[in-house]
């Protein structure tokens, strides 16, 4: 069964400090492996896209990687700001254009 | 223009109401989407585009209705809705179905009362 785990399912750290959010994926065949940020209430922003052969990709203070061998995928971010309190999502497309969602980590920023 | 712009942002419904949702993208791409996102969930899909036909209906009741006038719009058309429809109905576009990478809308949050 295709399916994506993502923990923590929440997270809680200060303002300034790095964190790293998991994402565990057990789909096949395996396409490519995206990052997003929502805000309550608002859409999903991009935020890395990896394929098959691709181990790190960053976007500014965020750092996503990706194993294809453990099906594993980080995402770290680093310096945090209070704006990066959002859920942060990881999606995971097959070879067959079907999508599979996590359920998110929700990210609190506290001063 | 790289945005997927939906509209209203807000809607509040009755039950026995007709509404319709609007998403419109600039961006050439040819497959949209529409998802349902309820609060600290995941978005669902619900409805796929491919170049303006209908590839994939999630078996979603028929009181939503999905319209791709053209490659730039995408319409869904509400009717008689039960209040746990609630939810922020999300818009998405790529390049084609499958391709890398979606743009999202911001969002309508729709209320059904």
């Amino acid at each position: 069964k295709n399916q994506v785990e993502q923990s923590p399912q929440s997270l809680i750290i200060l303002e300034g400090k790095n964190c790293t959010l998991q994402c565990n994926y057990t789909v096949s065949p395996f396409s490519n492996l995206r990052w997003y940020k929502q805000d309550t209430g608002r859409g999903p922003v991009s935020l890395t896209i990896m394929t098959f052969s691709e181990n790190t990709k960053s976007n500014g203070r965020y750092t996503a990687t990706l194993d294809a061998d453990t099906k594993q995928s980080s995402l770290h971010i680093t310096a945090s700001q209070l704006s990066d309190s959002a859920s942060y999502i990881c999606v995971v497309t097959t070879g067959g254009f079907k999508t599979i969602f996590g359920a998110g980590t929700r990210l609190f920023v506290k001063a | 223009d790289t945005e997927v712009t939906q509209t209203p942002k807000h809607l509040v419904m009755g039950m026995t109401n007709k509404k319709s949702l609007k998403c419109e993208q600039h961006m050439g791409h040819r497959a949209m989407y529409w998802y349902k996102q309820k609060a600290k969930k995941p978005p669902e899909l619900m409805f796929v585009y491919s170049y303006e036909k209908l590839s994939i209906n999630e078996s979603v009741p028929s009181r939503f209705s999905p319209e791709c006038p053209n490659s730039s719009l995408l319409n869904l058309h509400l009717h008689a809705l039960q209040p746990e429809d609630s939810a922020l109905y999300l818009c998405a576009s790529s390049h084609t179905q499958g391709d890398y990478g979606y743009t999202f809308g911001s969002g309508t949050r729709l209320t059904v009362v």
